[in-house]
Parts: C-alpha cells; sequence; structure tokens
C-alpha cells in the first residue's frame, strides 16, 4: 500500500513565523503536490514538483514556497505565517494512474 | 465554471445500495470521470475512474450512461464508514491539467 505521511497532524504557530510542512511518500513517485483546504472553498492547488528540484506553482501560490531535495520527500514553506494562512494542508502523490493521487493525512494548521 | 453538478447531500441506510449522481453534461470526448471520497479528518481517497464503458473495483462500480453526460457511482452495500464527501470530477487524461474538487457531495450511511 502507498503511504503519504505527513509530519505533524495539528500544528499552531505565531504569526510571522517561519513553518516547514513536510510530506513523505515512500512508493518512488515522482510527482508529488502540496493542497489546502478550506471551508467553502474546497481543495485548492499551491505548489506542485513533478522531480526532484523542480517545482510548478499552483493556483495559490503567494504566500508559500516548496522545496524538493529528494524523491520522496516534499516540503511546504510558509516564509511568514500570516492568520489567513491557517488551514487544513493536504500533501499528494500520484500513482501509476494518469489522476490517482494518494493523499496524506493533512495538517491542520493554525496561525495566531 | 463547474465541469461537474452534484446534490450537496444524500442519505443511505445501512447495507442497503447508495447511488451518488453526478451530472457532466459539457463532458468532451476525451475527458474521463473520476471519483474520490474524503472521509471526515482524512484525505481523499481515489475511488474509481472511467471514459465511457462501466467499471467496478472492490471499491465501487461507476455507470456511465451512454451520452456520457451523467453517470452513477454506486456502493453496493454502503457501511456507516462510507460516510463521506464524495467528489466527482472530469478531466482530461493525459496533459498537464490538474484535479479540481468542487464541493463534493456528502453521503451519510444511516444505521
Amino acid at each position: 500500500d502507498v503511504k503519504v505521511t505527513q509530519s505533524s497532524r495539528y500544528l499552531v504557530k505565531r504569526t510571522g513565523e517561519k513553518v516547514f510542512l513536510e510530506c513523505v511518500q515512500d512508493m518512488d513517485h515522482e510527482n508529488m503536490f502540496w493542497y489546502r483546504q478550506d471551508p467553502g472553498l474546497g481543495l485548492r492547488l499551491i505548489y506542485f514538483s513533478y522531480d526532484v528540484k523542480m517545482k510548478e506553482k499552483g493556483d495559490i501560490p503567494e504566500g508559500y514556497s516548496v522545496s524538493r531535495e529528494k524523491k520522496e520527500r516534499f516540503s511546504l514553506i510558509l516564509e511568514s505565517a500570516s492568520t489567513n494562512q491557517t488551514s487544513m494542508y493536504l500533501c499528494a502523490s500520484l500513482g501509476i494512474l494518469p489522476h490517482e493521487q494518494f493523499f496524506g493525512p493533512g495538517t491542520r494548521l493554525t496561525v495566531l | 465554471d463547474a465541469k461537474t453538478t452534484q446534490p450537496t447531500s444524500m442519505d443511505c441506510a445501512e447495507g442497503r445500495a447508495a447511488n451518488l449522481p453526478c451530472n457532466h453534461s459539457t463532458i468532451s470526448g476525451n475527458e474521463y470521470v473520476y471519483w474520490y471520497r474524503q472521509i471526515h479528518s482524512q484525505g481523499p481517497q481515489y475511488i474509481i475512474h472511467g471514459l465511457k464503458n462501466n467499471e467496478t473495483n472492490e471499491m465501487a462500480s461507476l455507470i456511465i450512461t451512454e451520452d456520457r453526460k451523467s453517470s452513477t457511482l454506486i456502493l453496493p452495500h454502503a457501511t456507516l464508514r462510507d460516510t463521506a464527501v464524495y467528489y466527482c470530477i472530469v478531466i482530461n487524461q493525459g496533459g498537464s491539467e490538474k484535479l479540481v474538487f468542487g464541493k463534493g457531495m456528502k453521503l451519510t450511511v444511516n444505521p
């Protein structure tokens, strides 16, 4: 079974802090994604990566950056956290089927 | 500009079949229908996908109408664990298009 893990289920940070959200997949998948999910807005794509050191902006990249130094790990970085970044963050990796994404359990981030 | 339309919510009795409808009247010839679900406090989970033929796997069956303008996801024997938000997504199989999760439909399986 594919396993996608995220470093924390719950995280509380203060405004202005630098925040790292880590995601690891164990199936040697090339493509990985970061989404955020907010009530009434559904899942929105922040960034994705199709290979090590490669990244592309999704629909809402502002305020975020990413890092993919190793194939199995995709990190989302909030350079200076703000209250409007309070959200559920979901990481996914893409399997063999064109749009079969495997999601992690999510990190609920609260920025105070 | 949503490609799919789903009811907001639906109830189903435990043990009965759950038939989840989805309208996609503007679907084009090379677009597939994908279904995902999201159980509370978990990430979305892929269920099934199809182009025009009916599909079945261990989780569900997918029935696509002949004109491909609508489809139905069938959970043959719903359990309480099937309570979730179900997303119907229309997308090109190839290319760089990314999944777009709309609001989905909340299925509640009642004991």
